[in-house]
């Protein structure tokens, strides 16, 4: 069964300008769950959908948003890109989105601001 | 807030030993824990998980133990290898947590030959 993957892999952007990420979950997962991964911050959740509705979200800015296809494939959308957005993005795909069950990172994103 | 922590941002062990991280938590409603290995460039792979109903959960070369007296688990990886090398973070999550897991910052494990 292939694994979580994630477009593109690497994206330079400057200041001002916004980012769609993409992620494809693992084939019969429905819930994809989003993260920002900075070295002084860890892994801080974005937001989770399921069944093309956002069901959870950080403590993330406006800026920060997303949506999910019937498909469960996701996308999330950066805004007015700000220096401080330079991180790994990581998504993770689950059967149902329950916090108790395992969830299956993909290999990210990594974005840098210039 | 709920937090998620771990005891060392380092640990550097010697091949063939048992290497140990811990990890803290602040939740006491958090009754799922899992561990992930995080190689460079590359995206957190699940290892081993547990739920507040066990102790100790046994993988392949790697245990989990849960002390939810104490909020507190460990990852044990028995024999290091120098493949280990990775940096290792826990999560958590709970009913009252709906879809989000919670993450410590990892543990960066080096082994030396």
């Amino acid at each position: 069964k292939a694994g979580v993957t994630q477009t593109p892999r690497y994206l330079i952007k400057t200041r001002g300008q916004q980012v769609t990420l993409s992620c494809s979950p693992i084939s019969g997962h429905r819930s994809v769950s989003w993260y920002q991964q900075t070295p002084g911050q860890g892994l801080q959740f974005l937001f989770e959908y399921f069944s093309e509705t956002q069901r959870n979200k950080g403590n993330f800015p406006g800026r920060f948003s997303g949506r999910q296809f019937s498909n469960s494939r996701s996308e999330m959308n950066v805004s007015t890109l700000e220096l401080g957005d330079s991180a790994l993005y990581l998504c993770a795909s689950s059967l149902v989105g329950d916090s108790r069950e395992t969830q299956y990172f993909g290999p990210g994103t990594r974005l840098l601001v210039l | 807030g709920e937090s998620v922590g771990l005891h060392l941002p380092t640990l550097s062990v010697q091949e063939g030993d048992n290497s140990i991280i811990n990890c803290a938590y602040s939740n006491s409603a958090s009754d799922y824990f899992i561990w992930y290995k995080q190689e460079s460039g590359k995206g957190p792979q699940f290892i081993i998980d547990i739920r507040s109903n066990m102790d100790k959960r046994q993988g392949q070369r790697v245990t989990v133990l849960l002390n939810k007296t104490v909020k507190h688990l460990s990852l044990q990886i028995a024999a290091t290898q120098p493949g280990d090398s990775a940096v290792y973070f826990c999560g958590s999550g709970g009913e009252t947590s709906g879809s989000r897991l919670t993450f410590g910052e990892g543990t960066q494990l080096t082994v030396n030959p």
